[in-house]
């Protein structure tokens, strides 16, 4: 049962472009999306989160967008760099406060 | 650096064998997560721990166990090992209840 999906296994832009990464999901009782990156090697870490009354939060060049209504977020990075070539995972978290479903993740790269 | 510390980075051993993965929490954080990530998957949830108390079960096979000490460090206790338990296994910590996890940089196990 894949309650977070991250359909784009691989995502390619230009420096200084928008990257959109998207995530869908089916679990209606998230109370939180979560985005984190994650560097080969690396722990995942915790880049930015949106909690389920809103429809938009941002944070510097990041920018997490929710639609309940279609069960979708989705992440922009605008403007990109090189830097920022990573995998980027989205997750839910339940109710309880206690568990993050992860999508499968989806590899980001900026080429310069 | 996330400030969770895992250990060992790797760990090679047998079909059949027992392994214990090692974490300590970042420092004042009282919950502790366990999660696999499989060639190819998303993070998978495993268990979580509350200042030594189990908080939230997820996916986690029978011959696996854990627990969170006094000193809040914990341990994944890995039992009759198969191949396809071979994975990444990732601990975090939290101090917060909104899913920003702090991950480490995993125990990559491989069974042969």
């Amino acid at each position: 049962d894949q309650q977070v999906k991250q359909n784009s296994p691989s995502l390619s832009v230009q420096e200084g472009r928008i990257s959109i990464l998207n995530c869908d999901y089916t679990n209606s009782m998230f109370d939180y999306f979560l985005w984190y990156k994650k560097y080969p090697a690396e722990g995942p870490t915790f880049l930015i989160s949106i909690s389920s009354i809103k429809d938009k939060n941002e944070d510097g060049r990041f920018t997490v967008f929710l639609n309940k209504s279609a069960k979708h977020l989705s992440l922009h990075i605008v403007p990109s760099q090189p830097g920022d070539s990573a995998v980027y995972f989205c997750a839910g978290l339940d109710s309880s406060g206690s568990r993050l479903t992860f999508g499968e993740g989806t590899q980001l790269t900026v080429n310069p | 650096d996330s400030g969770v510390t895992q250990t060992p980075k790797h760990l090679i051993t047998a079909t059949g064998q027992r392994v214990t993965l090692r974490c300590s929490p970042r420092s004042g954080d009282l919950s502790v997560y366990w999660y696999q990530q499989s060639l190819d998957q998303g993070l998978q949830f495993l268990i979580q721990y509350y200042n030594g108390e189990e908080r939230a079960k997820g996916n986690i096979l029978e011959r696996f166990s854990a627990q969170q000490f006094p000193d809040l460090h914990s341990e994944l206790n890995l039992s009759s090992l198969e191949l396809g338990d071979s994975a990444l296994y990732f601990c975090a910590s939290s101090a917060s209840t909104e899913g920003s996890l702090h991950f480490g940089n995993g125990t990559r196990l491989t069974v042969t």
